[in-house]
């Protein structure tokens, strides 16, 4: 069956300190990938998206960068986070070519301090 | 381009009352429409969708709603809330026009009172 594994669930951490958020998909073969922030009040902020491995489009520019090092792998990071950073952060994939919607992960909860 | 609107951010509404919450999209082409249910802390999970068919599509929960082309709207509705589907919806179209990447309405925060 096709899974999406998001972590850590919740992560608290110093400004200026690095990021690393991981997601894997599990059952399906070349998706194409999303990592999502929500801040509070706000709705769904796409901020990068791949179609394959090395291959990262990036929708605002911030102080984050994503990676796609295999098939079924989404890396989002910081080399030091801001304040501004804080908020919750979903990983989401879709088959390509199938209008069938996304499939989301649990989200990380992410509160720079 | 496509674009979702949903106008309530907010809709409190008593335990066991009807409750309508709007989507509006604008786009050029055929669309799939999809409504997403956020509880608190959580991803969003895929609460109903509709791809082509019958243009009332329903939820194994009692939400159901209807693809109006004329209207272009796709509006969610459940006859009774229970304090259970306290959450936040969020409805997204996606097509040809978006190269089927979803496009995201601002949500709607449904607030159930005792």
């Amino acid at each position: 069956s096709q899974t999406i594994h998001q972590w850590p669930a919740t992560l608290v951490q110093p400004v200026g300190s690095p990021l690393s958020l991981e997601c894997t998909v599990e059952g399906t073969s070349n998706p194409n990938l999303y990592w999502y922030r929500q801040a509070a009040g706000r709705g769904l902020q796409l901020l990068f998206y791949s179609v394959g491995i090395g291959q990262i489009s990036s929708e605002v520019p911030q102080n984050l960068s994503a990676s796609r090092p295999q098939d079924r792998q989404f890396i989002l990071s910081s080399k030091k986070l801001l304040l501004s950073d804080s908020g919750f952060y979903l990983c989401a994939w879709r088959v390509p070519g199938q209008g069938y919607g996304y499939t989301f992960g649990s989200g990380t909860r992410l509160t720079v301090v | 381009a496509q674009s979702v609107t949903q106008l309530d951010s907010q809709v409190p509404v008593f335990e066991e009352a009807p409750v309508e919450l709007r989507c509006n999209y604008s786009s050029s082409v055929s669309v799939y429409l999809f409504w997403y249910v956020q509880y608190p802390n959580q991803g969003l999970q895929l609460l109903l969708k509709y791809l082509s068919g019958s243009t009332l599509v329903e939820s194994i929960n009692g939400f159901e709603a209807e693809f109006n082309k004329s209207q272009t709207s796709f509006h969610l509705r459940k006859p009774s809330v229970h304090i259970s589907d306290t959450a936040e919806y969020f409805c997204a179209v996606s097509g040809r026009d978006s190269n089927y990447q979803l496009i995201w309405g601002a949500g709607t925060k449904l607030i159930i009172k005792p």
